[in-house]
């Protein structure tokens, strides 16, 4: 359960802020991942990073920047969010280098926009 | 690029019965196929998973099976407990070096008192 973490698990934040995600792995893998879960895409892949760099950016908006300083955390950065992107943000990781394999999610991150 | 679907979005069973979960994948170069569960306010978590040299997988009350040839595979939960309410989530990955896994829409479980 503690093999990959996130902070904050709760945020809260106007459409002017600028706040960031935080994910980190304890599990020594190699890839690192960014979803987003909400009632209409319960399961939504943002971004993939494979040692640190990233390889899937899946039509993201720019106001999501996402940050990998080395293979054990994963940041994403925010502003100028929408309502709209009021969800659940997971984070996950994997150990195989060369594909997705299994992976280890994290508890996520509530983000609510107003 | 790969499309998974899984079906029904939603399923209620009585306690005791089985719960059957279907996914179908579109590409055939597909051979990882987990499946995943939620339980509310939790996170995914793998239950169990098949590659695409075995047909069937099995791990206490669930087992998965996979069809090669009509490329879908099938999440089987028998005797069915509360603790098995929660969403479950198939996926399919290559993995291969440009390897992304792939979700289905999840189904969510209901099981009956």
């Amino acid at each position: 359960e503690t093999g990959v973490t996130q902070t904050p698990r709760h945020l809260v934040m106007g459409m002017t802020n600028k706040k960031s995600l935080k994910c980190e792995q304890h599990l020594g893998h190699n890839a690192m991942y960014w979803y987003k879960q909400s009632a209409k895409k319960p399961l939504e892949l943002m971004f993939v990073y494979n040692f640190k760099e990233q390889t899937e950016n899946n039509s993201v908006p720019s106001r999501f920047s996402p940050e990998c300083p080395n293979s054990s955390h994963l940041f994403l950065h925010l502003h100028t969010l929408q309502p709209e992107d009021s969800a659940l943000y997971l984070c996950a990781s994997s150990p195989l280098s060369g594909g997705a394999g299994t992976q280890y999610f994290g508890p996520g991150t509530r983000l609510t926009v107003l | 690029g790969e499309n998974v679907e899984q079906h029904p979005s939603t399923l209620s069973v009585q306690e005791g019965d089985s719960a059957v979960i279907k996914c179908t994948y579109s590409d055939s170069a597909s051979n990882y196929f987990p499946w995943y569960k939620q339980e509310l306010g939790k996170r995914p978590q793998l239950i169990i998973d098949i590659r695409s040299n075995v047909g069937e997988k099995k791990d206490q009350r669930i087992a998965v099976t996979l069809n090669k040839t009509a490329k879908h595979f099938s999440l089987h939960i028998t005797e069915t407990q509360p603790e098995d309410s929660a969403v479950y989530f198939c996926a399919a990955s290559t993995n291969d070096r440009d390897d992304k896994i792939i979700f289905g829409k999840g189904t969510r479980l209901h099981i009956l008192p």
